[in-house]
């Protein structure tokens, strides 16, 4: 089975400029979640979805990141403009509805803005 | 505000040397308590759910505990391909969305041959 597919895997590029990350959850999920992990900070959940619809993006740093979910096979995590101290690996995982369902995560995309 | 926390922050063992890690939460009324396991360059793996205090579950060298405080994963004689990051995560208290997760700052476990 397809687990949760990311791209890039490793995107390098310059302060200022506009990042979109991609994610493909596995089929048939009802929640998608965005992560972003740092040695400082650990995984921290930046946004997630119920069924396309964002339910708390109360983890969204600031209003220079923003996340998409047009269907339920595709979502984005869009920053613009880049800066140095948003260099991290994100994450996106996805999960059943219920109770106890575990998130399956994706191998992330390193992100280093310089 | 609900908390995780790990212990320790690393571990360092020889081949077949048991010990635990540990998970202690501040989330009242906990709705699960998740496991995972991270190896470098890749994502979060799902090891166990566990709901109740008393409830144990195992996989192979691994055995994870629950009380009413705190979660323990033990490693029985563990080997050089048990060496990982190991995460746990609860959901915050109230409300019906099981989806959100909290994680703790996770242990990084080397395990020498």
């Amino acid at each position: 089975d397809a687990g949760v597919i990311q791209s890039p895997r490793h995107e390098v590029t310059e302060m200022g400029q506009e990042v979109t990350l991609r994610c493909k959850p596995i089929s048939g999920h009802d929640y998608l979640f965005w992560y972003r992990q740092t040695m400082m900070r650990g995984l921290e959940l930046l946004i997630y979805f119920n069924n396309n619809v964002p339910i708390d993006d109360s983890g969204m740093p600031e209003d220079r990141f923003s996340a998409k979910m047009p269907n339920a096979s595709f979502s984005t995590l869009k920053i613009q403009p880049s800066e140095p101290r948003d260099s991290a690996v994100y994450f996106c995982a996805s999960s059943p509805q219920g109770r106890g369902q575990p998130q399956h995560f994706g191998d992330g995309t390193r992100l280093s803005i310089l | 505000e609900d908390q995780v926390t790990q212990s320790p922050e690393a571990l360092r063992l020889q081949e077949g040397e048991s010990s635990s890690l540990n998970c202690s939460y501040t989330v009242s009324g906990l709705r699960g308590l998740f496991w995972y396991r991270q190896d470098p360059g890749k994502g979060p793996e799902f090891l166990f759910t566990l709901y109740s205090a008393g409830e144990e579950k195992e996989k192979e060298r691994l055995k994870a505990t629950l009380t009413k405080k705190e979660s323990f994963l033990h490693i029985t004689a563990p080997k050089p391909e048990d060496s990982a990051t190991y995460l746990c995560a609860a959901p915050p208290a109230g409300g019906t969305s099981y989806g959100k997760l909290t994680f703790g700052q996770g242990t990084i476990l080397t395990v020498h041959p």
